[in-house]
């Protein structure tokens, strides 16, 4: 069946990084845009960015732009999503969800990962 | 940017009633506008997408309507597992969101 699995939560301190993984099965993973969102604790989604792993281009929500970095490894059908500079307030649960529609950006997102919680902490 | 406003904030209905929710996005934003529905601790599930197409395997109780910048997101018989917050969402802009609870 078509599902995104993530990597394990994490801990980080204030101005380290983090990179999260999230592993795509059951679907041609080349065909389908990558979104990354997050919900910070008590807090509604937020739209980070997508990444198309067919060309490897992405496109940055503003307010994280210079400070994420998604990318992908088409080999092992894997995309990541590294957030640098960390900030207690990017304490957060990060999904990773395919796009609703081959090929293009349509921004529906009918498969979520399970999720993987980035806590930012001295 | 798009603003994204939804009412009610919460809601608490009976089971069996007919619940609406409301989305109204800053400017005209066709029929591109999806709905969400989040229970605590899980990941967001898509319900409707292009304002009215109801996802595979979604109950057909939950339906959406509207185009341009007004939108109404309906569960037309409450359900206990519908407990949820339930988001719309129009490109990259999220609705606050709409907790649903039973009265």
């Amino acid at each position: 069946q078509v599902q995104l699995v993530q990597s394990g939560a994490e801990v980080k301190k204030p101005g380290a990084s983090v990179k999260v993984s999230c592993k795509a099965s059951g679907y041609t993973f080349t065909g389908y845009y990558m979104h990354w969102v997050r919900q910070a604790p008590g807090q509604g989604l937020e739209w980070m960015g997508w990444i198309n792993p067919n060309s490897g281009g992405t496109n940055y929500a503003q307010k994280f732009q210079g400070r994420v970095t998604m990318t992908r490894d088409t080999s092992i059908s894997t995309a990541y999503m590294e957030l640098s500079r960390l900030r207690s307030d990017d304490t957060a649960v990060y999904y990773c969800a395919r796009d609703l529609r081959y090929g293009s950006g349509s921004y529906g997102m009918d498969v979520w990962g399970q999720g993987t919680t980035v806590t930012v902490s001295s | 940017d798009i603003q994204m406003t939804q009412s009610p904030s919460s809601l608490s209905a009976s089971v069996g009633d007919r619940v609406t929710i409301t989305c109204q996005a800053s400017q005209d934003i066709s029929n591109y506008l999806n709905w969400y529905q989040q229970k605590p601790g899980k990941a967001p599930k898509l319900l409707i997408y292009d304002a009215s197409n109801l996802e595979t395997g979604v109950p057909s109780r939950f339906s959406g309507s509207g185009s341009g910048t007004d939108f109404t997101f309906t569960i037309s018989s409450l359900q206990p597992e519908d407990i949820a917050t339930y988001y719309c969402q129009q490109y990259a802009f999220f609705g606050p969101g709409t907790k649903v609870d039973i009265k």
